[in-house]
């Protein structure tokens, strides 16, 4: 398997841009996570799906923010209008139930707000 | 509320022991998980503890005790490659989501 395959690798936007990220979890994996990880906070829950459908969007910082998973092989992450408050490694996650093997994470996606 | 406690930074050298130490203070409890993440990549599964004790896994360990909210993660005959950041997580109830403590990092030196 190719594992948690997330792009772009790399974006650079200017503030007040959309930005759009990308995540395809694990064929089979019911579970799909985004986090946000920044020095000063860690990484951060922002939102989970279970089998497609959202359960948790509380970490969601702002109505800015939205996600969406329209089928089990794929989920965006939705910033619009960005920030540099925004500026950070945006990870995409998933799993086969919330068992013992934790989560796979996609290599993330590094977003700078200029 | 919900607070996962690890130290910032730790060092040692090649072919010591460390053990970084990981407090919870969480809603419930429903397994507490270790991962490690070199500088610029994803982190990877290394644990999991959901009842008391010590997990062994080849040169690392991780023990439990979840009447303190504790667990510590032991790194044996360290090599410069376990150099990373050691991230301790908690899930607090069954199907609900990993939450992250903010990371040790490690570096190993010869």
């Amino acid at each position: 398997d190719a594992g948690v395959i997330q792009s772009p690798r790399h974006e650079v936007t200017e503030m007040g841009q959309e930005v759009t990220l990308r995540c395809k979890p694990i064929s089979g994996h019911d579970y799909l996570f985004w986090y946000r990880q920044t020095m000063m906070r860690g990484l951060e829950l922002l939102i989970y799906f279970n089998n497609n459908v959202p359960i948790d969007d509380s970490g969601m910082p702002e109505d800015r923010f939205s996600a969406k998973m329209p089928n089990a092989s794929f989920s965006t992450l939705k910033i619009q209008p960005s920030e540099p408050r925004d500026s950070a490694v945006y990870f995409c996650a998933s799993s086969m139930g919330q068992g013992r093997y934790g989560y796979t994470f996609g290599s993330g996606t590094r977003l700078t707000v200029v | 509320g919900q607070n996962i406690d690890q130290p910032t930074e730790m060092t040692a050298t090649e072919g010591a022991i460390v053990q970084i130490n990981c407090t919870y203070q969480t809603s419930g409890f429903n397994g507490l998980f270790w991962y490690q993440q070199h500088a610029g990549e994803a982190p990877t599964f290394l644990s999991y503890n959901v009842l008391d004790g010590l997990e062994e896994k080849g040169r690392f360990s991780s023990f439990l005790s979840r009447s303190k909210g504790y667990s510590y993660l032991l790194l044996k005959e360290l090599q410069m490659k376990d150099s990373a950041s050691y991230l301790c997580a908690v899930r607090n109830q069954a199907g609900t989501a990993l939450i992250f403590g903010k990371g040790t990092t490690l570096s190993v030196s010869s």
